[in-house]
C-alpha cells in the first residue's frame, strides 16, 4: 500500500487480556517507530527499530510491553495483562532514515481495557 | 526527559483570518516538525525544518526553526474551514534522544466560516 497500515483499527479489551496490534510499514523503510496517545496528549515514544533491530526501547511503560519485527517489515506491539491505564492510541511510523527522515504515521489504533 | 511547550492549548478563529502558535523547550532540538492530526487519523507532516534560523513556507503555512534550537513557530495564513484539526510541533535530538520525535501537546484550531 501506500502509506502506513495498522490493524486493528479499535480494540476493547478485558482487563488482564493480552493484546496484539500490528503495524506494516512503508515498504522500504527501514526504521519504525511506535508512539502511545493518550487522550488529549501528544504522542509519546515507545520503542524504534533499524530493521529487524530493537535500539530503544527506553519509551516502554512497563515489561508488559513488548515489541518485534522479526524481518525488518511489519511489526507487532504486545501488551500482556492489559490494565485500564493502557487505554491510549498506538500510532506506528516509519522512515526511511532515522535521521532527517520524515516520520510517516499511520492511522493508528486505539485500545480501550475495559 | 524533554519536554516541549506548545501555546495556544485551543483557537477559534474567522475563515480569513491568519493563525500563529509556537513551541519552546528547555533543551535543543537539531529538528523540527510541524503536524496535524484528523480525528482518528495519525498526525500528517506539514513542514520539516533542518536547520537554525530556517524558514520554510508550505503554501499558505509558514514555520520557523528559532536561532536558539529551542523554539519554532508555525503560521497559517488565510484560513480555510478544512485547516480545522490539531496541530503539533515535534522535535528530534539526536546526540541525546536518538531518533525519536518528542510532540507538544497540541493547538485544537477551529474555523468558523
Amino acid at each position: 500500500g501506500a502509506g502506513v497500515s495498522q490493524s486493528p483499527r479499535y480494540k476493547v479489551a478485558k482487563r488482564g487480556q493480552d493484546v496484539a496490534l500490528r503495524c506494516d510499514p512503508i515498504s522500504g523503510h527501514v526504521s519504525l517507530f511506535w508512539y502511545q496517545q493518550a487522550l488529549g496528549q501528544g504522542p509519546e515514544f515507545l520503542t524504534y527499530f533499524q530493521n529487524e533491530a530493537q535500539l530503544d526501547k527506553s519509551g516502554l511503560p512497563s515489561d508488559r510491553f513488548f515489541a518485534e519485527r522479526p524481518e525488518g517489515s511489519v511489526s507487532t506491539l504486545k501488551i500482556q495483562r492489559t490494565q485500564q491505564e493502557d487505554s491510549a492510541v498506538y500510532l506506528c511510523a516509519s522512515s526511511l532514515a532515522a535521521v532527517r527522515g520524515t516520520q510517516y504515521f499511520g492511522p493508528g489504533t486505539r485500545l480501550l481495557v475495559l | 526527559g524533554q519536554q516541549l511547550n506548545q501555546s495556544p492549548q485551543s483557537m477559534f478563529i474567522q475563515e480569513g483570518e491568519d493563525v500563529s502558535m509556537n513551541c519552546t523547550s528547555s533543551s535543543i532540538f537539531n529538528t523540527w516538525l510541524w503536524y496535524k492530526q484528523d480525528p482518528g487519523e495519525g498526525p500528517v507532516l506539514l513542514i520539516a525544518l533542518y536547520k537554525a534560523g530556517e524558514l520554510t513556507s508550505n503554501g499558505r503555512l509558514t514555520a520557523q526553526f528559532g536561532i536558539t534550537r529551542k523554539d519554532s513557530f508555525l503560521n497559517i495564513s488565510a484560513s480555510i474551514p478544512s485547516d480545522v484539526g490539531i496541530y503539533f510541533c515535534a522535535g528530534q535530538a539526536v546526540e541525546t534522544s536518538g531518533s525519536r520525535l518528542t510532540f507538544g501537546e497540541g493547538t485544537q484550531l477551529t474555523v468558523n466560516p
